[in-house]
């Protein structure tokens, strides 16, 4: 595609629910970013995916956060039995492997009530 | 980690006035780069300048870099409502590699008053 495309663009989820945030990065990005951002905050690295290598995950706040990328594509991130803390927006961004710009999505804003 | 620390934290100007923000980092880098976000999501990427550059232009930006201060500026010249924004500088850890990933600042806040 274009660029970077996240969904859902907004998700409010009752404490103690799963969500899954899809990110479709750039076609031809071998490498997939990760991020999260609280309000009024600089962004914290989550994950990190590039090819088929093992995916960095050092960023991930707790073992509630999941992410996985099928077929070095689509990428979905998976935060298990939500918390309020939780609440932030999800940035996704791709870039290729010889490039060093990174490409960012309009981002995924969850709110855990 | 590397990271890099923005200043000011926010920033008011007139539009028509130039506005300079500034980026200082702890060790050596292979590249820095700009990002600008507005309202809290979708950031765009701005410009990167390399460790072997001084001085990078993309139309209404320059961008400094100068390594041995460990400090980069980004100056919009001519300032513009629409330049109402957060600023972010990012850096990728030391070395680059194939295990590379971006640390971000807080960011400068910047108001461009009509």
């Amino acid at each position: 595609g274009a660029g970077v495309s996240q969904s859902p663009s907004n998700k409010v989820t009752e404490k103690g629910k799963d969500v899954e945030l899809r990110c479709d990065p750039i076609s031809g990005h071998t490498a997939l970013y990760w991020y999260r951002q609280s309000l009024g905050q600089g962004l914290e690295f989550l994950i990190y995916f590039q090819g088929n290598s093992a995916p960095d995950k050092s960023g991930l706040p707790s073992d509630r956060f999941s992410a996985e990328r099928t077929g070095g594509s689509v990428s979905t991130l998976t935060i298990q039995r939500t918390q309020q803390e939780d609440s932030a927006v999800y940035l996704c961004a791709s870039s290729s492997t010889l490039g060093n710009t990174i490409y960012f999505g309009e981002g995924s804003w969850l709110t855990v009530v | 980690s590397q990271q890099g620390e923005e200043d000011p934290q926010a920033l008011s100007i007139q539009e028509g006035e130039n506005a300079t923000m500034n980026c200082s980092y702890k060790t050596s880098i292979n590249n820095l780069q700009w990002y600008r976000q507005n309202s809290g999501r979708g950031l765009v990427h701005l410009i990167l300048i390399r460790s072997n550059e001084r001085e990078k232009h993309s139309g209404r930006l320059r961008v400094t870099l100068d390594t041995s201060k460990k400090s980069s500026s980004l100056l919009i010249t001519a300032s513009r409502a629409a330049d109402t924004a957060s600023y972010f500088c990012a850096i990728p850890p030391g070395g680059g590699g194939s295990n590379y990933k971006l640390t971000f600042g807080k960011g400068t806040l910047l108001t461009v008053n009509p």
